[in-house]
């Protein structure tokens, strides 16, 4: 089983529609949690990270559920420029070194 | 954007020769990493560094070697290429637990 695993998608949504995915993890000590956004062809860039209490940054929210293993990411309003590949990191307790998911692929229209 | 370079970004090798890749951080950051991209595995752990000359590898470690001789300075040695190292690989800072990426390098092995 993979230690962090994501719904690839792809994920179409339309302009100004509100879009939700989640991403399950294996390790139960996991202490840490990201998302990443990935466009085509480039780096990851940390996106935010994810706090026990849930987080929101401007249109994205991010929740974690430790009862369950997963964290989500929600974005409201979608923009054209929300295009793009998210990955769901996690860092297991005592370690430097992260787990990522292969990525969930959203793309909005017009 | 964290002042990370990666040299070459791009490379066309053939089978059985070395290829050597720099990663080139201007941030003080303590670890480096380099990655591996490859579709449908996300981003898997080559070998990582916690501090000059202190190095470990990762789950892919197998036919790479890595140096870090100086802070700034973390290279990824493909010692006899082979095609199944065909990839993208990424190079990334921490200091704490949010990575940094480079912009990657895209290495062909024919």
């Amino acid at each position: 089983r993979k230690e962090v695993e994501q719904d690839p998608g792809p994920f179409n949504v339309p302009e100004g529609a509100t879009v939700a995915f989640n991403c399950t993890y294996s390790n139960s000590a996991s202490q840490s949690f990201f998302w990443y956004r990935q466009d085509c062809r480039k780096e990851p860039k940390l996106l935010m990270s994810v706090y026990s209490s849930g987080n929101e940054d401007g249109r994205f929210t991010a929740q974690l559920n430790r009862a369950s293993q997963y964290i989500s990411l929600l974005i409201r309003d979608s923009k054209l420029s929300d295009s793009a590949t998210y990955l769901c990191v996690v860092y297991p307790f005592g370690d430097y070194k992260l787990s990522f998911g292969a990525g969930t692929t959203v793309t909005v229209r017009a | 954007d964290a002042g990370i370079t990666q040299s070459p970004r791009h490379k066309v090798t053939e089978t059985g020769t070395p290829v050597t890749l720099r990663c080139h951080q201007t941030e003080n950051h303590r670890y480096m990493y380099w990655y591996r991209q490859d579709p449908g595995h996300g981003l898997r752990l080559i070998h990582y560094s916690y501090g000059v000359k202190d190095t470990d590898k990762g789950e892919v470690s197998d036919g790479y070697s890595v140096s870090r001789s100086k802070t700034e300075d973390f290279l990824l040695t493909l010692e006899s290429a082979t095609s199944s190292q065909t990839s993208v690989y990424f190079c990334a800072i921490s200091e704490g637990y949010e990575q940094y990426f480079g912009p990657g390098t895209r290495l062909t092995v024919t």
